[in-house]
């Protein structure tokens, strides 16, 4: 079937590391998208990707990378700058001239 | 800039009644509006958009919104909820360009009492 994926489901970081959340999508999506959700704030766009090799900031992208070699995958990396990582994670995808966005199921991030 | 405002956090009901979720939105273009359904630790799902046209537009699961340009809202109806209705429900906007990103309002956590 057709979709994105997400992985893993649930993260544990300890405070200082870097950890990378997974995002593949085989739906031939040109742009993918990383939102993070934090209760009562709704969803706030970390960083964007519209074609391969390219990426824009987001709302909220300090102590967040992300890289996009290739069409189908999209990895967000949450540095050790962030703050305060603790979030639920969202990765979605686009097609060119499309107005729908799909969603991946999410990863879990806590900092412990 | 497009900006959503979602005027209730939650919203209790009884099942069988009717519920309507409020979203107001404020944008300096043309946009396309969305609702997306959340339930526990799980992506969104789209349960309708307007685009253009007719202003009510159907959705999924019996739910319904109504685009009013005039008082910038697209608030979303059922008539009669389910226990199974029970999920964060979402309100966005994008700009109608190519490209244009998703904002989000921050969310209605519909509860459906027994």
């Amino acid at each position: 079937d057709g979709g994105i994926t997400q992985s893993p489901k649930y993260l544990f970081r300890k405070e200082g590391q870097n950890v990378t959340l997974s995002c593949e999508q085989n739906l031939n999506h040109d742009a993918m998208y990383w939102y993070r959700q934090d209760p009562g704030q709704g969803l706030r766009l970390i960083y964007y990707s519209q074609i391969v090799n390219d990426f824009q900031k987001g709302d909220i992208a300090e102590g967040y990378s992300v890289s996009r070699e290739k069409k189908e995958s999209f990895p967000l990396t949450v540095t050790s700058a962030q703050k305060n990582p603790t979030a639920f994670y969202l990765c979605a995808s686009r097609n060119r001239g499309s107005t729908e966005a799909f969603f991946g199921q999410g990863t879990r991030l806590t900092v412990v | 800039a497009q900006s959503v405002t979602q005027l209730d956090s939650q919203v209790p009901v009884f099942e069988e009644a009717p519920v309507e979720l409020r979203c107001n939105y404020s944008s300096s273009v043309s946009v396309y509006l969305f609702w997306y359904v959340q339930y526990p630790n799980q992506g969104l799902q789209l349960l309708l958009k307007y685009l253009s046209g007719s202003t009510l537009v159907k959705g999924i699961n019996g739910f319904e919104a109504e685009f009013n340009k005039s008082q910038t809202s697209f608030h979303l109806r059922k008539p009669s909820v389910h226990i199974s209705d029970t999920a964060e429900y979402f309100c966005a906007v994008s700009g109608v360009d190519a490209g244009n990103m998703l904002t989000f309002g921050g969310g209605t956590r519909l509860m459906v009492k027994p």
